[in-house]
């Protein structure tokens, strides 16, 4: 088990609405991806978080936007939800500068159902 | 579309076998790869990791091959156990354009039989 710790679990919308997910990172990383993942497919990025500045961005609408707070927890922010933001979505956290820094440690997800 | 995909979704073997997961990737500029496995219900979890000037590591059961001619990548899995039994993703640490996005591809699921 890594120790990055993702919640809610598991959260039912609906179109329109507006959620925020959260995220604390393994001790030690500074660091934190999101990734989102449909139902039988591979994790997508999202966007990542470094010293609390956006690091890189994946093909996502402006309407998903995160913040990374001091502590290097993160939050992933998803504005006028659609159906097919219906997904598993996954915060990955790793150690930039530091020897396995490409390495990701992931939570194990919120599932996000739209309705 | 995605830059690493895998040549089969689906892996049935019975148990003590060894299995072998391909994956090609399509970026030349990635030099570090990493494969994932992931159980239901979980996240991806770190199996082993292999960078662009190196062609093999192993690991415990596992080892990793690197072609960078046709690009591509394999796990191999030796013994296999039923607790093997996941999907596995390969992921490439660089996205189009040569972007510092690790991707990953789409997975496949390997099915251990006792």
């Amino acid at each position: 088990e890594t120790g990055v710790t993702q919640s809610p679990t598991h959260l039912i919308k609906t179109r329109g609405q507006q959620v925020t997910l959260r995220c604390s990172s393994q001790s030690g990383h500074n660091t934190v991806s999101w990734y989102q993942q449909a139902l039988g497919q591979g994790p997508q990025f999202i966007f990542q978080y470094y010293r609390e500045e956006e690091n890189g961005r994946g093909n996502f609408p402006p309407r998903f936007s995160g913040l990374q707070f001091p502590n290097y927890s993160s939050e992933l922010n998803v504005n006028a939800l659609e159906l097919d933001d219906s997904a598993l979505y996954l915060c990955a956290s790793s150690s930039t500068g530091g020897p396995e820094g490409e390495k990701l440690f992931f939570g194990s997800g919120t599932q996000l159902s739209v309705l | 579309g995605e830059s690493v995909g895998l040549h089969l979704p689906t892996l049935s073997v019975q148990e003590g076998d060894n299995s072998i997961i391909n994956c090609a990737y399509s970026n030349s500029a990635s030099d570090y790869f990493i494969w994932y496995k992931q159980e239901s219900g979980k996240g991806p979890q770190f199996i082993i990791d292999i960078r662009s000037n190196m062609d093999k590591r192993q690991g415990q059961r596992v080892t990793v091959l690197l072609n960078k001619t046709v690009k591509h990548l394999s796990l191999q899995i030796a013994a296999t156990q039923p607790g093997d039994s996941a999907v596995y993703f390969c992921a490439e640490n660089r996205g189009p354009g040569g972007s510092y996005i690790p991707t990953f591809g789409r997975g496949t699921s390997l099915i251990v039989h006792p």
